[in-house]
This record gives C-alpha cells, sequence and structure tokens, in this order.
C-alpha cells in the first residue's frame, strides 16, 4: 500500500488549496478513505471520511461546510477540497485508508500554510 | 463532541512495563468504540499499532498489546525499548456520530 499526499503549500487566509492523496498497491475503489491533519507540535486530528463508492461523506465538525471530500475511482486518487482557510488550518495532512473502524495505512503527508 | 483523553506523558525504565490509557469525557470506553493506537516519531507519519481494541497490526511486535481497563482503551508496552520513545495516540470511533475522535497524544520517555 502507497498512499502520496500533494498540493500543499501556503495561502493566504480565505483562500482555497486542494489536496490530492494517490493510492497504489491496493483496490483504492474498494476502500473508505480518511482525511486527518496535525497542526504543528500538536496532535491528530481526524477532519472526513469517504466512502469507497462516494455514496456517503463524514466530516469533522470543524470543516464541514468549508471542506469536501472526493475522489475518482478512474485515477485511484482522493482529494480534499479546503475553501475558506483560516490560519488555524495550518496543518500537516494525511490521508489514509479505511479497514474495519480504523486507520490502517497513512501517506507521509502534506504541509498546508495558512498565512498573510 | 466527544473528548478523548490521555496522559500528557509518561516515563518508563528501558526493560519495563508501562499502561498508556484513552478515556472519553461522556463516560466509558467499551469496544463498541474500536479503539485504536497510533505510534509516532518526530517528522513521521503515524504508524498503526493497534486496532479494534487489541489486534495488532502486520508486523508489531507482541510487546504492544491493547484492551480495555476499567473504563478505558489503554495500550500496554512490556520490555520497553529505547526507540519506543515516541508519541503515542490513540482514537476512538464515535458511531452516532459517524465520527473518529484522537486523544492529544502520550509522550513517552524511555529512560
Amino acid at each position: 500500500v502507497q498512499l502520496v499526499e500533494s498540493g500543499g503549500g501556503a495561502v493566504q487566509p480565505g483562500g482555497s488549496l486542494r489536496l490530492s492523496c494517490a493510492a497504489s498497491g491496493f483496490t483504492f475503489s474498494t476502500y473508505d478513505m480518511h482525511w486527518v491533519r496535525q497542526a504543528p507540535g500538536k496532535g491528530l486530528e481526524w477532519l472526513a471520511l469517504i466512502q469507497y463508492d462516494e455514496s456517503n461523506k463524514y466530516y469533522a465538525g470543524s470543516v464541514k461546510g468549508r471542506f469536501t471530500v472526493s475522489r475518482d475511482n478512474s485515477k485511484n486518487t482522493l482529494y480534499l477540497q479546503m475553501n475558506s482557510l483560516k490560519p488555524e488550518d495550518t496543518a500537516v495532512y494525511y490521508c489514509a485508508n479505511k479497514v474495519g473502524h480504523h486507520f490502517d495505512s497513512w501517506g507521509q503527508g502534506t504541509l498546508v500554510t495558512v498565512s498573510s | 463532541q466527544a473528548v478523548v483523553t490521555q496522559e500528557p506523558s509518561f516515563s518508563v525504565s528501558p526493560g519495563g512495563t508501562v499502561t498508556l490509557t484513552c478515556g472519553l469525557s461522556s463516560g466509558s470506553v467499551s469496544a463498541g468504540h474500536y479503539p485504536g493506537w497510533y505510534q509516532q516519531t518526530p517528522g513521521q507519519a503515524p504508524r498503526t499499532l493497534i486496532h479494534t481494541t487489541n489486534i495488532r497490526s502486520s508486523g508489531v511486535p507482541d510487546r504492544f498489546s491493547g484492551s480495555i481497563v476499567g473504563n478505558k482503551a489503554a495500550l500496554t508496552i512490556t520490555g520497553a525499548q529505547a526507540d519506543d520513545e515516541c508519541d503515542y495516540y490513540c482514537v476512538l470511533y464515535i458511531g452516532r456520530d459517524i465520527s473518529w475522535v484522537f486523544g492529544g497524544g502520550t509522550k513517552l520517555t524511555v529512560l
């Protein structure tokens, strides 16, 4: 299993960014997928889950209405569209595949910095 | 929203045994929360240690074990080694919300 996040970078408050997570080594289209983030020096925070067929999506309260998770199973890629970004969204963003009720394999993360 | 609590820090002697705990502000942790434990060294992605209370992830040595003790989930490390010194996070599944909540993490020192 390999998960590779990309799309991070610096953005101003109020801006938008789209993260990607390229999956390989497993049948991506049959797995639900998570996004998790970690602010600098802080703990892990679950953000979102998307079911394997996009039938359902679930979000943490802190990002609901601002972030949108999606996927393209033909490209084995998971996305996180982040709008109305705030300084407190500064973090390393990880994707992980869901097995049972847990986070199985993790990517190495991509850093998002929200600052003016 | 549920709050998951962990000891901020813990120390263990090399070769010793330590138990880290994971509690829930709103009540008791149960198997239905599918407790999981993740290990993270600085600058690295988390690594899955234990899931579904007590199932070791592939490649995790049997020095690591998970359980529910009283009203908390627990991660026990026996025969602590120097490279066990890192951060440990627990996570609970909150079924009524279909969400997952991580604890604040425990920084383990082996000395």
